[in-house]
């Protein structure tokens, strides 16, 4: 069964700085992954989108790398702003589905 | 802009009820799923739907049950209210497989 893990769970840090979040992944085998964004109370909102076959995607200062083979993806967030405060969710799509980290509770601030 | 829209933002039930929580989405997707949200517990997925009359069990289907009568519509029902389905719940879809997944802005259920 695919296992996704986050972490940190959370991280704090001073408005300007980049932000690095981390997702690992058991199984190999899988379509895409996916990044999100949560506000408190709130749905998600999609962020990026990596297919298996690529290596990185990039939306402004968000830059999200996959590595299958070992299993992981980090999604970088350049400059970071308080308005970057959310929690950051990755899902791993397997088998048609998705599999949810626990997410990263990020503070940024001022 | 795709938009999936959950009919309620917060309801409040009693246990026993029978309660119908609707998503309506307008993008024309094939996939459509329910998710709660609990903390500690993260994301899991209660039933999805790949069509019109399609369903499928996620991982904790248990106390549950979907329709799927329209493309554009999946409603999720809980038989009868249990304190331990106070929850948030997430309806999303995607246009198919391997395709960017929208999310609702959910639903918070009390049952008291």
């Amino acid at each position: 069964k695919q296992e996704v893990t986050q972490i940190p769970a959370a991280l704090s840090v001073p408005e300007g700085e980049n932000l690095v979040l981390n997702c690992s992944f058991t199984d190999s085998a899988i379509y895409n992954l996916q990044w999100f964004r949560q506000d408190p109370g709130k749905g998600l909102t999609s962020l990026l989108l990596i297919q298996s076959s690529q290596r990185e995607q990039t939306s402004g200062r968000l830059n999200a790398s996959l590595d299958k083979s070992s299993g992981r993806s980090t999604l970088y967030i350049a400059a970071s702003q308080p308005g970057d405060s959310a929690t950051y969710l990755c899902a791993v799509d397997s088998w048609g589905k998705l599999q949810f980290g626990a997410g990263t509770q990020v503070v940024v601030t001022p | 802009d795709v938009k999936v829209t959950q009919s309620s933002r917060y309801l409040v039930k009693r246990t026993g009820e029978k309660v119908f929580l609707e998503c309506v989405q307008d993008m024309d997707h094939e996939n459509m799923f329910w998710y709660r949200q609990d903390p500690g517990l993260g994301l899991r997925l209660i039933y999805f739907s790949y069509d019109v009359k399609m369903k499928e069990k996620g991982d904790i289907p248990e106390g549950y049950s979907v329709s799927r009568e329209k493309k554009e519509r999946f409603s999720l029902i809980l038989e009868s209210a249990s304190t331990n389905q106070t929850s948030m719940y997430l309806c999303a879809s995607r246009l198919g497989g391997g395709n960017i997944q929208y999310f609702g802005a959910g639903t918070r259920l009390s049952v008291l």
